[in-house]
């Protein structure tokens, strides 16, 4: 199993760039990385998926080394709605096993006025 | 389009009762999935059903059943609740494989919280 570490907690300003990196060095060679978001009281909520690379969406981008051991996800200006846990999951596409999805504890990201 | 949908939002229960939890989606999704996600932490995977008429323990699989009564409808049951199943539980829906394009998405409802007495 792909386990990922990410940090506890985060914190930064409105206007900032916010980098969250997740490390999973056992990353197999089918394995996605997908991020989720998730505010209180609500389910998570899909932001972005890569194998490798750089992937970009509207919201953020996904920044995947060679190695594929880490992955970084890049919120570009944030405001106070970025306020939020986010979670790195990595695993195959195909979920074939279900012991293969893990959340883990996810980064608690504040951002402050 | 409701996406993932949830009863009940909240539900108090006696140690030993049994209830279900009840989830649909509308999506057309073959892969759905029930978590749990005790305060302060993560989701953890409780069961999971690749299509209908499969289901797969996850990681935290004792003490809940789960069917899978056709593609739209996953339930979850508890046969004797107990206090450490106080929880929030969320249901997902995702369409895995070729079809899905590549990706797969997980789309969440908006969970039942659940209190064992």
């Amino acid at each position: 199993l792909a386990k990922t570490t990410q940090p506890i907690s985060m914190d930064s300003y409105e206007g900032q760039e916010v980098n969250i990196t997740c490390s999973h060095n056992n990353i197999a060679t089918n394995d996605y990385i997908t991020w989720y978001q998730q505010f209180p009281s609500q389910g998570p909520r899909f932001i972005i998926q890569g194998y490798k690379t750089k992937v970009t969406n509207e919201v953020a981008s996904l920044f995947i080394p060679a190695d594929r051991k880490s992955s970084t996800l890049s919120l570009p200006r944030v405001s106070l709605s970025d306020t939020a846990v986010y979670y790195c999951l990595v695993g195959p596409l195909g979920y074939s096993s279900a012991s293969k999805i893990i959340f883990g504890s996810g980064t608690r990201l504040s951002i402050r006025p | 389009n409701a996406g993932v949908t949830q009863t009940p939002k909240f539900q108090v229960l006696k140690t030993g009762q049994s209830m279900t939890l009840q989830c649909a989606q509308d999506m057309n999704h073959n892969s759905m999935y029930w978590y749990r996600q005790d305060p302060g932490m993560g989701l953890r995977l409780i069961y999971y059903s690749a299509s209908e008429g499969t289901t797969d323990k996850g990681e935290v699989p004792n003490g809940y059943n789960v069917s899978r009564l056709n593609k739209r409808e996953f339930s979850l049951r508890l046969e004797s609740a107990a206090p450490s199943q106080t929880s929030v539980y969320f249901c997902a829906s995702s369409q895995v494989g070729e079809s899905a394009g590549g990706y797969n998405e997980q789309f969440f409802g908006p969970g039942t919280r659940l209190t064992v007495l």
